[in-house]
């Protein structure tokens, strides 16, 4: 579905812990998801990707979990550090048509020193 | 690489007038590009996607006669804004996909309209 609201969630941590950010897609055909991160002012940045027949991919200090049971995507950072700062949008597409990208909310992290 | 821009990143124009983005892809060609709108803390909106050489398709409730987009090349993508309109005050983010087999989406930087 089509993201709405006015406020974005947020989340705050304390420097050097972990976060993990949570996202509940829509739907149920979505067979691949991306996190993004969007730094105020500028475009979204690719961080991590998964396709539905996995439920966990890790990268550099990122981590994504996917349940399809319950449409629902996580993100976790390990050791957070103050570049982390940023809006996180968790993306959904399917794997026909013109690969269009769905955009949820979106939470804002915010790192303290 | 994998690198996009956008031009102008701000502008500012008056009501009743109309302004072009510009979006590139500077090291790849790419076989779509896509224009999403964002509103001050809001998420993306898909506005279109426009194939090299074809007319671009646009999702439900964007006005195509308003937002006129030529992909005129594999490099260079333009948003129109027709008679623009302080509603249409927002970011404009392009992205940019080549023809492999992944679905990643390369962002632009995004542009700050501002209409007064």
């Amino acid at each position: 579905g089509e993201s709405v609201g006015l406020h974005l969630p947020t989340l705050s941590v304390q420097e050097g812990d972990n976060s993990i950010i949570n996202c509940a897609y829509s739907n149920s055909a979505s067979d691949y998801f991306i996190w993004y991160k969007q730094e105020s002012g500028k475009g979204p940045q690719f961080i991590i990707d998964i396709r539905s027949n996995m439920d966990k991919r890790q990268g550099q200090r990122v981590t994504v979990l996917l349940n399809k049971t319950v449409k629902h995507l996580s993100l976790q950072i390990a050791a957070t550090q103050p570049g982390d700062s940023a809006v996180y949008f968790c993306a959904e597409t399917t794997d026909q048509g013109a690969q269009k990208l769905v955009f949820g909310q979106g939470t804002r992290l915010t790192i303290n020193p | 690489g994998a690198v996009v821009s956008q031009h102008p990143s701000w502008v500012i124009c008056k009501s009743g007038t109309s302004v072009k983005i510009e979006c590139r892809s500077l090291d790849f060609q790419a076989t779509t590009m896509f224009w999403y709108r964002q509103f001050p803390k809001q998420s993306l909106m898909l506005m279109a996607t426009s194939n090299e050489g074809s007319k671009a398709t646009y999702e439900q409730g964007v006005e195509k006669d308003k937002f006129l987009i030529n992909h005129a090349s594999l490099t260079l993508s333009t948003l129109t804004v027709t008679s623009a309109h302080p509603e249409d005050s927002s970011f404009y983010i392009c992205s940019a996909r080549t023809g492999s087999l992944y679905y990643e989406q390369y962002f632009g930087p995004g542009t700050r309209l501002t209409v007064t």
